[in-house]
């Protein structure tokens, strides 16, 4: 079975600072997907960034970017100049595919808390 | 737009009863999920549904019960059978033609007294 960790319950940083959330997991295949989701305080899910497992180069969107080493099974998210908006629970997701439909089934760590101070 | 509507936001339901959650979709998606969230513990896969009149047991399904009778619904139904039932509840649903992202709804806050 996959399981995702992420090791750090809470996390503060000063605004415009640079955070970096680390995210390890494990599994016995060899292609999948990792994904950063946030979750505000209105809980709505938000997809910050995605990686494919057979792509070496790192994923960036913007101010948030990855560090994927797939070796050691960690895939952590860098956010620089960190916002007021930016607070949220962060987790970690790893996906395997659960039928020949391609459904996708998505296994998450239990996140987190990332408080950007004033 | 194009989303998932998940209603009501709020709902306080007494012991013994059963419940059922709302999830709609327009986004023409195949595939639909649901996840409980408690304090963390992250996301738990409840029921996911491939195709209409289909569906699978996730990780934690015992005291829910679903349906998928149309493409763009798919209710949940928390038993008085799950014992610990107050959580938030969120549905999700897969683009299973593109990029395989998963959409989240809102989420509904069930609390069992």
């Amino acid at each position: 079975a996959q399981t995702v960790t992420q090791s750090q319950p809470e996390m503060s940083v000063q605004e415009a600072e640079t955070v970096t959330l680390s995210c390890t997991y494990d599994t016995s295949e060899s292609n999948y997907y990792l994904f950063w989701y946030k979750q505000p305080p209105s809980r709505q899910m938000i997809l910050v960034i995605r990686q494919e497992a057979y792509k070496q180069q790192n994923a960036t969107e913007n101010r948030f970017s990855v560090n994927f080493q797939k070796a050691a099974k960690s895939f952590s998210l860098k956010i620089s100049d960190s916002q007021l908006g930016d607070t949220a629970m962060y987790f970690c997701a790893f996906r395997i595919t659960i039928s020949n439909f391609g459904n996708e089934k998505l296994t998450f760590g239990t996140g987190t808390r990332l408080t950007i101070i004033p | 737009d194009g989303g998932i509507t998940q209603s009501p936001k709020y709902l306080f339901r007494k012991e013994g009863q059963n419940v059922t959650l709302s999830c709609e979709q327009n986004l023409n998606h195949d595939a639909m999920y649901w996840y409980r969230q408690d304090p963390g513990q992250g996301l738990r896969l409840i029921y996911y549904s491939q195709i209409v009149n289909d569906f699978q047991k996730g990780d934690i399904a015992e005291g829910y019960s679903v349906s998928r009778e149309k493409k763009e619904s798919f209710p949940l139904t928390v038993t008085s059978a799950q014992k610990n039932p107050t959580a938030f509840y969120l549905c999700a649903s897969t683009d299973t033609t593109g990029s395989y992202e998963q959409y989240f709804g809102p989420g509904t806050r069930l609390t069992v007294t």
